[in-house]
């Protein structure tokens, strides 16, 4: 099941914050949080891996709790190459010839516009 | 470090011809790489796991004898769109994962599939 996002959209002013949530109906293993540019490939901003992790560098920060299964992405006094569309991908493992790989599903993405 | 490559990275081609899409790790070996598409505005959807040595597995939906899925060696997977049709136009991204770098993916950046 794909994890839900939102909002599916933002518009911000440069220096203003915001945040992006992500929510799953299934238990998660791990959530990855990436950023995409039109017509660019997925970037990767950052892994979390244990329920009540947060992480973050620069003005980008996340946290999970994991009994909740939901993940947010926090962006503070945003910039313009904050644009872009974020997607959040929760892992769930699957056993494949008795060996477990984890697999990522990504939500719908929340397109985030800064403006001057 | 962690770099992939896709290539080519658009190709125009006409219904029925087949297209194949490699995707390289360049500075580590992925022992695990995925296949995704995305269409315009959407989010990434899976369409198959390979791992080195071993067939791939496909998500469902995904038509195996359409999509051919070749994990050749530590650096390389294949791609091949068998019978293209128009609807099969999309962004193709692959990303990859060595075991031993922990949990994230990394993304090459994308072939841009067009089939007239």
């Amino acid at each position: 099941q794909q994890p839900v996002q939102s909002p599916q959209a933002v518009i911000l002013r440069e220096g203003e914050d915001a945040v992006i949530n992500c929510s799953s109906s299934k238990a998660l293993y791990s959530v990855h949080w990436y950023r995409q540019k039109h017509g660019e490939a997925p970037i990767f901003l950052m892994i979390l891996l244990k329920g009540g992790e947060q992480k973050g560098h620069d003005k980008i920060s996340a946290s999970f709790n994991e009994k909740k299964q939901q993940s947010s992405l926090y962006l503070t006094a945003s910039q313009l190459s904050y644009s872009g569309t974020y997607f959040c991908g929760t892992e769930a493992l699957f056993n494949a010839g008795g060996t477990s790989y984890g697999k990522l599903t990504f939500g719908q993405g929340t397109i985030l516009t800064v403006h001057p | 470090g962690a770099v992939v490559s896709q290539h080519p990275s658009r190709v125009i081609c006409k219904s029925g011809t087949s297209v194949k899409i490699e995707c390289r790790s360049l500075d580590f070996q992925a022992t695990t790489m995925f296949w995704y598409r995305q269409f315009p505005k959407k989010s990434l959807m899976l369409m198959a796991t390979s791992n080195e040595g071993s067939k791939a597995t496909y998500e469902q939906g995904v038509e195996k004898d359409k999509f051919l899925i070749n994990h050749a060696s530590l650096t390389l997977s294949t791609l091949t769109v068998t019978s293209a049709h128009p609807e099969d136009s999309s962004f193709y991204i692959c990303s990859a994962r060595e075991r031993d770098r922990g949990y994230e993916q990394y993304f090459g950046p994308g072939t841009r599939l067009t089939v007239t």
